[in-house]
Formats: C-alpha cells, sequence, structure tokens
C-alpha cells in the first residue's frame, strides 16, 4: 500500500514568491492533516480535512496561507507572499478518520526562503 | 487549550542503558495517547498508540508506554537501547474533536 506522498521534497524561494505543496493521502483515508514543524520542534497543526471540509483551520495564517482538497483526495497548502520566516519542513498526514485511529505521514517539504 | 510537554529535549545513552522518555499531556476529556519517531531523514513513524483497555501497550521493536491517568502521563521506555534507536521521539495526544498534539520531541543518541 502507497503512503502519504507529498511533493516537493525540497523548494527554494526568494521572500515574497509564492509557493505551493501538494500531498496525496493513502486511499480511502478521509481525514488529512498539514503540520508545520521547525527545527527542533514537533508538527504544529495548520489545518485538518474532513473528506472536503476544512474543520479546524484555526491555526492556519489566513493572510498568506491557503489550502484546498478538492474531491476530498489529494490536497494543495499554498504560501503568497512567503516571508523568512516560513521556512521549516511542511507535513501532510492522513488518518481513516479523525478518531481512534492513527496518522499517516508523508515525507514533508523541506522550503527555505531565502 | 491541549497541550504536550515532553521533559527531555536531548537524552544521551550508551548501548544496553534503559531509556524512559516522559510525556504529559492537559486534557479533561477521553484522549488517545501516541508515540512517534522520526528516523535521520525519514518520514514520522507510528511506535504504539493507546486507545483503550490496558494501559500498559507494547510497540514495535520492543519499545512500550504505560498511560496513568491520575499523573496525565504517558512515558515511553525501553529496558535495552540499541545504536539503532537513535532518532527524534514525538508524544502526541488525539482529542475527542479529532486533533492531534504533538510535544516538542525528545532526540535521543545512542552511542555504539
Amino acid at each position: 500500500e502507497a503512503g502519504v506522498v507529498q511533493s516537493p521534497r525540497y523548494k527554494i524561494i526568494e521572500k515574497k514568491q509564492p509557493v505551493a505543496f501538494w500531498c496525496n493521502p493513502i486511499s480511502g483515508h478521509n481525514t488529512l492533516y498539514w503540520y508545520l514543524q521547525n527545527l527542533g520542534q514537533g508538527p504544529e497543526l495548520l489545518i485538518r480535512y474532513e473528506n472536503e471540509e476544512a474543520v479546524d483551520d484555526s491555526q492556519l495564517p489566513k493572510d498568506r496561507f491557503s489550502a484546498e482538497r478538492l474531491k476530498g483526495v489529494d490536497s494543495t497548502l499554498k504560501i503568497q507572499p512567503a516571508e523568512l520566516g516560513d521556512s521549516a519542513v511542511y507535513l501532510c498526514a492522513s488518518s481513516l478518520s479523525p478518531r481512534n485511529t492513527e496518522a499517516f505521514f508523508g515525507q514533508g517539504t523541506r522550503l527555505t526562503v531565502v | 487549550a491541549q497541550s504536550v510537554s515532553q521533559h527531555n529535549h536531548h537524552v544521551i545513552l550508551s548501548e544496553a542503558a534503559s531509556l524512559e522518555l516522559g510525556c504529559n499531556y492537559s486534557y479533561g476529556g477521553t484522549v488517545n495517547l501516541f508515540w512517534y519517531v522520526q528516523y535521520p531523514g525519514q518520514h514520522l513513524q507510528l511506535l504504539l498508540k493507546y486507545f483503550s483497555g490496558d494501559p500498559l501497550v507494547k510497540g514495535i521493536k520492543g519499545f512500550e508506554a504505560e498511560f496513568i491517568k491520575s499523573k496525565f502521563s504517558f512515558n515511553l521506555r525501553k529496558p535495552s537501547v540499541q545504536w539503532s534507536d537513535t532518532a527524534e521521539y514525538f508524544c502526541a495526544v488525539g482529542g475527542s474533536q479529532g486533533n492531534l498534539i504533538f510535544g516538542k520531541g525528545t532526540k535521543l543518541s545512542v552511542k555504539p
């Protein structure tokens, strides 16, 4: 069974430029998470989807970040414009349901803003 | 708000030493508890989980954890570590609303 797939693995952009990350969750997983992981820190939730609905986006900086999950499968996370402080690893995870199941993580996208 | 505290930022052990990593959470309701591991250059992987039942849970690679409800703790243990256990370990709590909150992680370095 394929795991959670993210692309790209690495991205280097100049500040003020836009950037997008893509995630393909495990087939059949209704719940999808985007996490931000800074160096030396644990993952911090940005947004959680149940199917195509964003049920928790309270931690998403909506002035520059946006996300979508069309058809309740793949998801994209966008930053526009990027700032130096956005340099981090962006993790996607999925689970069968939000409760009583484990989340499976992708490899992450390491973003460097210069 | 829910939170997870991991007491140790960096633990250094020699091979065959015993390991215990602390994890405390703040959440009054029913929780699911997890330990994830991140080996160098790899993605987060589940070590073990607790949903209900026996508070002593066993995971992969000889790891176990004990849920102590009265102490809001879910400490990770291994009787004898190996060099290959060098990794970063994250405790996480899943609440009834479906959110999954992580601690800041503990880096484990095992000297051969």
